[in-house]
């Protein structure tokens, strides 16, 4: 089946520094990623719609800025969280887009922790 | 409005017990999918199914079965004989089909099953 990878699964870092996460399809081609954002006992929020050749699309609420995100070949997206601070510590998951069966399937990534210091 | 309710925050049944986890969903569109989701306390999500608003069967796979009732905008969760393992946190999701796809989840529910 389609597996998506992210990598850290989990970071440290110190307040001010920034943090790259990478998103991976393994065996399958993804023109299109998703970047969730999970903060504890919460559900999910979709951040950014990431698509791969083109800028990423942003929720509202979320800054570009602040997270950046490329999607530079169609198994690879990355989210940078640019000086971190506290508050940004939280569960950052992607998802991918693939057919299965003539019909798209949504898979997610295992997520990454994000704790900053 | 898009929206997915879980009124359920937390469940918590004794092994072997059924259990049926409730989702509500809004949406505007005519054609969208639901899913359910497993969130183990790893904290990978678990795709356990999908569902197109165009097909209102139940579906049935081992101890999991789902309600999918057009009528009342609910697409519940039934997990027959619980078990230990399926301790976790469950999410519903609406996938609106004009929104390339996007994910809007519920808020969750964690189900408990004690030995």
């Amino acid at each position: 089946g389609a597996v998506v990878s992210q990598h850290p699964s989990w970071v440290i870092c110190k307040s001010g520094t920034s943090v790259k996460i990478e998103c991976r399809s393994l065996d399958f081609q993804a023109t299109t990623m998703f970047w969730y954002r999970q903060f504890p006992k919460q559900s999910l929020m979709l951040m950014a719609t990431s698509n791969e050749g083109s800028k990423a699309t942003y929720e509202q609420g979320v800054e570009k800025d602040k997270f950046l995100i490329n999607h530079a070949s169609l198994t690879l997206s990355t989210l940078t969280v640019t000086s971190a601070h506290p508050e940004d510590s939280s569960f950052y998951i992607c998802s991918a887009r693939f057919k299965e069966a003539g019909a798209n399937v949504l898979t997610f990534g295992a997520g990454s922790r994000l704790t900053v210091l | 409005a898009q929206k997915v309710t879980q009124a359920q925050t937390e469940i918590s049944v004794v092994e072997k017990e059924d259990v049926t986890l409730d989702c509500v969903y809004e949406t505007r569109d005519t054609t969208y999918y639901l899913f359910w989701y497993k969130q183990p306390p790893s904290g990978e999500l678990v795709f356990l199914i999908r569902r197109n608003s165009f097909d209102e069967q139940n579906e049935i796979s081992g101890r999991y079965s789902w309600n999918f009732q057009k009528s009342t905008s609910s697409f519940n969760f039934t997990i027959t004989a619980s078990q230990v393992v399926d301790s976790a946190v469950y999410f519903c999701a609406l996938n609106p089909r004009d929104s390339s796809y996007k994910l809007i989840f519920g808020s969750g529910t964690r189900l408990l099953v004690r030995p």
